[in-house]
C-alpha cells in the first residue's frame, strides 16, 4: 500500500533564499511522481510530473528530482519570492492503480 | 482550451441529504478522478472513471457513488450526508491512454460542501 509523507508540514523563510522540499513514498513501483501548488481554498495547480523513467524535470525556478531506489523525490525552489507562498503538495502514482496517494504537504511562506 | 470546472462551487446540506457534483474535464480528456480534501485527512482518493468505466475506487462508503457519460463528464453522488462529510471536493481530469497508470492530472476548483 502506498505511503506518502512530506516533510517538514511548514516552513518560512527570506526571499530569495533557495529552498528544498522532501516527499518519501513507500511503493517504489510508481508509474509517476507529481507536485502541486494548492492557495488557499483553491484548487490544485500541477508545477512538474517526473515519469518513473526519469530523474528529474525542471520549469523555470523548479527542479523536482525522483529517486526510486530510496523512495524520495525533491521539489527545489530557486531565489524564493513571496509569490511562492502556498501549499506544496507531492502525488505518486502506482502501476496499475489509476490513482494518486498524496501526501499531507508542505505550507511555504516567503517573507518580503 | 478551458479549464477543469466544477459545479456548483459551494453547497450547504442538512444531514440526511443527498447531493450531487458535477465535473466537466479538459476537452478531449477521457479520465476523470474526484478527491475529497478536508482539513483533518488531507486530499483522499475517492474514484476514478475512463471511458464510463469505474478503473478504481478509494475506501469511502457505499453512500458515496460516481458515473461518466459518454461525452467524460462526470457526477458524484454522496447519500444520507453525514457532519463528517463536509470537505471540499475536487475534481481532476487527465489525458490517460489507459496504459497502465495515470498521467498529469488538472484539477478544477473545486466545490466546498457543508453540511449542517
Amino acid at each position: 500500500k502506498q505511503e506518502v509523507t512530506q516533510i517538514p508540514a511548514a516552513l518560512s523563510v527570506p526571499e530569495g533564499e533557495n529552498l528544498v522540499l522532501n516527499c518519501s513514498f513507500t511503493d517504489s513501483a510508481i508509474y509517476n511522481l507529481q507536485w502541486f501548488r494548492q492557495d488557499p481554498g483553491k484548487g490544485l495547480t500541477s508545477l512538474l510530473l517526473i515519469q518513473s523513467s526519469q530523474r528529474e524535470q525542471t520549469s523555470g525556478r523548479l527542479n523536482a528530482s525522483l529517486d526510486k531506489s530510496s523512495g524520495r523525490s525533491t521539489l527545489y525552489i530557486a531565489a524564493s519570492q513571496p509569490g511562492d507562498s502556498a501549499t506544496y503538495l507531492c502525488a505518486a502514482s502506482t502501476s496499475g492503480t489509476y490513482k494518486y496517494i498524496f501526501g499531507t504537504g508542505t505550507r511555504l511562506k516567503v517573507l518580503a | 482550451k478551458a479549464g477543469v470546472t466544477q459545479t456548483p462551487r459551494y453547497l450547504i446540506k442538512t444531514r440526511g441529504q443527498q447531493v450531487t457534483l458535477s465535473c466537466s474535464p479538459i476537452s478531449g480528456h477521457r479520465s476523470v478522478s474526484w478527491y475529497q480534501q478536508t482539513p483533518g485527512q488531507g486530499l483522499q482518493f475517492l474514484f476514478e472513471y475512463f471511458s464510463e468505466t469505474q478503473r478504481n475506487k478509494g475506501n469511502f462508503p457505499g453512500r458515496f457513488s460516481g458515473r461518466q457519460f459518454s461525452n467524460s463528464r462526470s457526477e458524484m453522488n454522496v447519500s444520507t450526508l453525514e457532519l463528517g462529510d463536509s470537505a471540499l471536493y475536487l475534481c481532476a481530469s487527465s489525458p490517460s491512454a489507459g496504459r497502465g497508470g495515470t498521467d498529469t492530472q488538472y484539477f478544477g476548483p473545486g466545490t466546498r460542501l457543508t453540511v449542517l
